[in-house]
């Protein structure tokens, strides 16, 4: 079955310091990924998506798809980053698969 | 553009009652998504609409249902609560067919609490 992990549920650094989000996902085809994030008091959206291959916010995600991950990268935090971050998959039946999500906190 | 919206914002039932939550979509979208989200986890996706018909359902019981309006606005229905029904519920439109690489753009969810 197709699932999607996010091993940390909590992740804390500090403002200035490289930030990792670990995703891995379960899937034997050709998955599209995203990372969607929640803000405080705001609605989900998206960040960025596999297809694209851009960068958001200072943010990038690389697919590997040897190792089934599709990490969040950016190399120096920003207090405004602190938010909710969600790894999404879909593939062909039109669903998007969540992980539990991971909470970033940037320490100022 | 007021982006995808949700009624009603927080809803208190009781088990075994019914609960009707509803989606309009940002214009010009004709697909609409449902999700669950209990507390602590990632969205489950319910179901996908595009066009008035369903294209996708993921694994909930016959409970819940829903459809798609010609204005493409839509409706989740709940059968039965039960204690375990209580969570967020999101609406996500997108632009295109529904098709796995769309962007999808959520609402501000409906909190259903049963008790």
């Amino acid at each position: 079955a197709q699932r999607v992990t996010q091993p940390e549920k909590l992740l804390s650094v500090f403002k200035g310091a490289p930030v990792e989000l670990k995703c891995n996902y379960s899937y034997s085809g050709s998955p599209e990924l995203f990372w969607y994030v929640q803000y405080s008091r705001q609605r989900l959206q998206l960040l960025l998506r596999h297809i694209s291959r851009e960068s958001i916010k200072g943010f990038t995600a690389d697919l590997n798809k040897g190792e089934t991950s599709f990490h969040l990268k950016k190399p120096f935090a920003q207090e405004e980053d602190s938010a909710m971050y969600y790894c999404a998959l879909s593939f062909s039946n039109y669903q998007l698969i969540w992980g539990a999500g991971t909470k970033l906190i940037i320490k100022p | 553009d007021a982006g995808v919206t949700q009624s009603p914002t927080h809803l208190i039932k009781t088990r075994g009652q019914q609960v009707t939550l509803r989606c309009s979509p940002i214009s010009g979208h004709k697909s609409v998504s449902w999700y669950q989200q209990v507390l602590g986890q990632g969205p489950q996706f319910i179901f996908q609409y595009y066009e008035k018909e369903e294209r996708g359902r993921g694994n909930f019981p016959d409970r819940f249902s829903a459809r798609q309006f010609p204005n493409y606005s839509s409706e989740l229905n709940v059968n039965a609560l039960l204690l375990g029904d209580s969570a967020l519920y999101l609406c996500a439109s997108s632009p295109r067919t529904g098709d796995y690489t769309d962007t999808q753009y959520f609402g501000p969810g409906t909190r259903l609490t049963v008790l």
